[in-house]
C-alpha cells in the first residue's frame, strides 16, 4: 500500500527558505505513470497545487510560485522535496506532497500532511 | 489565475441527496475532462473520491457521483450518512500544464 509522509522545519523564518521532504513507501517513485506533487492549505483555506514532478526530473508548476519553487527528486532514496523561497507570513500552510496522475490530474494518495508556520 | 468558484456550503438531511457545484470556464472545467472531486475531514488529507467528472476509484461508495455540463462541474452525494459531513474540493486540469482547484464547500449533515 503506497503510503507518503512530509518531513521537514515547523517554523521558518520570514524571507528564509521552507524545506520539506516527502518519502514514499510501499512504491517506487520511479513509476512510469506518475508524478508527485505539492499542495498546500493555509489555515481555514482551500488547496493550492504547488507544483509536481516526474521520476526524470521533469517538472510542472503553478505559475502564481514558480519563481519560488524548486522541487527535486532523489530516485535512490525515494523521496522527492520542495523548496520555497523568500518565504512570508502567507505562505503558512498545511503541507501536502501526493502521487500525481498527470495526464488525467487527480492526486491520491496523499500523505497527513505537516503544518508550516511562518514566524519570527 | 482564480480558483474555481463553489459555494461555501450545502446541507442536506440523512437519506437525502445533495449536489456541489464547481464553476469555472471553457480554459478548464469545459475545456478538459480532468476534474477531479476531495473529501476532506476535519484535520485530515484530502481523500480523492471522483476522477476525470465522472470516475469513482476503488472503495468508493457508489453514493458519490460526478457529472459535467459546460463549464459547470457538479458532485451529487446520495443517500447521505453522516459520515458524509466534511468539507469537499474540486479541480481541474486548466491548459500549460497547470491545475486549479476550487475554494471548497462544507458540507453539513442536517
Amino acid at each position: 500500500q503506497l503510503q507518503l509522509q512530509e518531513s521537514g522545519p515547523g517554523l521558518v523564518q520570514p524571507s528564509e527558505t521552507l524545506s520539506l521532504t516527502c518519502t514514499v513507501s510501499g512504491g517506487s517513485i520511479r513509476s512510469t505513470s506518475y508524478y508527485w506533487g505539492w499542495i498546500r492549505q493555509p489555515p481555514g483555506k482551500g488547496l493550492e497545487w504547488i507544483g509536481s514532478i516526474y521520476y526524470s526530473g521533469s517538472t510542472n508548476f503553478n505559475p502564481s510560485l514558480k519563481s519560488r519553487v524548486t522541487i527535486s527528486v532523489d530516485t535512490s532514496k525515494n523521496h522527492f522535496s520542495l523548496k520555497l523561497s523568500s518565504v512570508t507570513a502567507a505562505d503558512t500552510a498545511v503541507y501536502y506532497c501526493a502521487r500525481h496522475k498527470a495526464t488525467t490530474d487527480w492526486f491520491d494518495p496523499w500523505g497527513q500532511g505537516t503544518l508550516v508556520i511562518v514566524s519570527s | 489565475q482564480s480558483a474555481l468558484t463553489q459555494p461555501p456550503s450545502a446541507s442536506g438531511s440523512p437519506g437525502q441527496s445533495v449536489t456541489i457545484s464547481c464553476t469555472g470556464s471553457s480554459s478548464d472545467v469545459g475545456g478538459y475532462n480532468y476534474v477531479s472531486w476531495y473529501q476532506q475531514h476535519p484535520g485530515k488529507a484530502p481523500k480523492l473520491i471522483i476522477s476525470e467528472v465522472t470516475q469513482r476509484p476503488s472503495g468508493v461508495p457508489d453514493r458519490f457521483s460526478g457529472s459535467k455540463s459546460g463549464n459547470t462541474a457538479s458532485l451529487t452525494v446520495s443517500g447521505l450518512q453522516a459520515e458524509d459531513e466534511a468539507d469537499y474540493y474540486c479541480s481541474s486540469y486548466a491548459g500549460s500544464n497547470n491545475l486549479i482547484f476550487g475554494g471548497g464547500t462544507k458540507l453539513t449533515v442536517l
